[in-house]
């Protein structure tokens, strides 16, 4: 079946480090990639996008490559904020079922001043 | 613009009492609906996915079921709650293509006690 494994958090930084979270996935075809986030407090949102291999979503300085060689989106941000400190889900959405969008576990990314 | 309703935002129930949430949004027609529960430590499970009304797709066995009387309402319901119902539940919606992304509610807190 299809299925997300993200690494495991918490994952602590300090402000202005360089962040990566490892997403790799399991599917038929070609699903499409997500990256969401939790900020403390609110409901998720979505943070950015892939819908084909080699294609790059980016948001808020945030960016994932769709790599179908090594089936992975990992997410990157040259220098992270306190801001950033939230939890992160990886997700896709297969192509033999349309719409059935599965979540990776999430990891909890926390920034310190 | 569309929006998502859903509540209550908590609920404390006995083990063996009956739940029902409710999910409703606005502002689009013949949406995908779905709800996920987010269990503590881990990610978001989808538990239910439903493309039309009367049209409910069961992602995992269990002690739930969900309905859609109308076509952007959503109800999530138990006749009889257990201790592992606990959890944080969201409801979602999207349009389109597959890859659109996912619109969360605000989720609501279910402790079975």
């Amino acid at each position: 079946g299809n299925s997300v494994t993200q690494m495991e958090g918490p994952v602590t930084l300090s402000e202005e480090a360089f962040l990566t979270i490892n997403c790799t996935y399991t599917a038929t075809g070609y699903p499409s990639l997500f990256w969401y986030v939790q900020y403390p407090g609110e409901g998720l949102q979505l943070l950015l996008k892939a819908t084909k291999a080699d294609d790059k979503g980016s948001n808020k300085g945030f960016e994932a490559t769709y790599r179908k060689e090594t089936t992975s989106f990992h997410l990157e941000k040259g220098s992270v904020q306190v801001s950033d400190s939230a939890v992160y889900f990886c997700a896709l959405s297969p192509t033999d079922s349309w719409g059935k969008f599965q979540f990776g576990a999430g990891t909890q990314v926390v920034v310190t001043p | 613009s569309q929006t998502i309703h859903q509540w209550p935002a908590t609920l404390v129930q006995p083990v063996g009492s009956p739940l029902s949430l409710e999910c409703t949004v606005e502002g689009t027609s013949n949406p995908n609906l779905y709800w996920y529960r987010q269990a503590a430590g881990r990610g978001l499970q989808l538990l239910f996915y439903s493309v039309g009304i009367g049209q409910i797709s069961s992602e995992v066995p269990q002690n739930l079921s969900a309905s859609r009387p109308q076509d952007r309402q959503f109800i999530l319901s138990s006749k009889k709650l257990l201790l592992s119902d606990s959890g944080f539940y969201l409801c979602a919606w999207s349009v389109g293509e597959g890859w659109e992304k996912l619109f969360f509610g605000s989720g609501t807190q279910l402790s079975v006690l």
